[in-house]
């Protein structure tokens, strides 16, 4: 069976810090890769998706980027993270196939001071 | 623009209370639309996938339905454990445009 893996499950960084955020998969080959930002009583908001190694989409402008290095990891990361970057980030993995169901990882619960 | 909503934003029901969840979507090209389940600090987990409108999903007390503007998840005899945020999502148009509604907070009273 699939699984997949989130980490850490929470941080604390001060402004300005850097981040880096990691996911892998596991049980699959070749997924396609989401990150989300969920904020308190909003929905999900996407923020970067990947059909493949190298691939990365961006959905919305801002502070972050994204890379997949290899075929089962996502990694979410800021140079210089902003207040404004608060929140709780979610990976999520599905198949390739059409239509099919996002699965997600527990999540990181991300606080800037 | 597309836009997902869901209702109630809240809804309490004592245990046995069966009640109805709506999630209602104004899109184009609807590719699916996907059920969550979300328990405080995890992240969602899937419960159900309709594609065309008539379907239906049934999972334990759980069932889902689809119209062609919206759709309810149905909770039959809900217990404590049932006690959740269920968020729906939708797949339109091309690519991975998944856009999820904001989610209703379910709690159930023993």
């Amino acid at each position: 069976s699939q699984t997949i893996h989130q980490w850490p499950a929470t941080l604390v960084q001060p402004v300005g810090s850097p981040l880096s955020l990691e996911c892998t998969v596991e049980g699959t080959s070749n997924p396609n890769l989401y990150w989300y930002r969920q904020a308190a009583g909003r929905g999900l908001q996407l923020l970067f998706y990947s059909v493949g190694i190298g691939q990365i989409s961006s959905e919305v402008p801002q502070n972050l980027s994204a890379s997949r290095p290899q075929d089962r990891q996502f990694i979410l990361s800021s140079k210089k993270l902003l207040l404004s970057d608060s929140g709780f980030y979610l990976c999520a993995w599905a198949r390739t196939d059409l239509n099919q169901p996002q699965h997600f990882g527990d999540g990181t619960r991300l606080s800037i001071l | 623009e597309d836009q997902v909503t869901q209702s109630p934003e809240a809804l309490r029901l004592q245990e046995g209370e069966s009640s109805s969840l709506n999630c209602s979507y104004t899109v184009s090209g609807l590719r699916g639309l996907f059920w969550y389940r979300q328990d405080p600090g995890k992240g969602p987990e899937f419960l159900f996938t309709l594609y065309s409108a008539g379907e239906e999903k049934e999972k334990e007390r759980l069932k889902a339905t689809l119209t062609k503007k919206e759709s309810f998840l149905h909770i039959t005899a809900p217990k404590p454990e049932d006690s959740a945020t269920y968020l729906c999502a939708v797949l339109r148009g091309y690519g991975q445009n998944f856009v999820f509604g904001p989610g209703t907070r379910l709690s159930v009273l023993p």
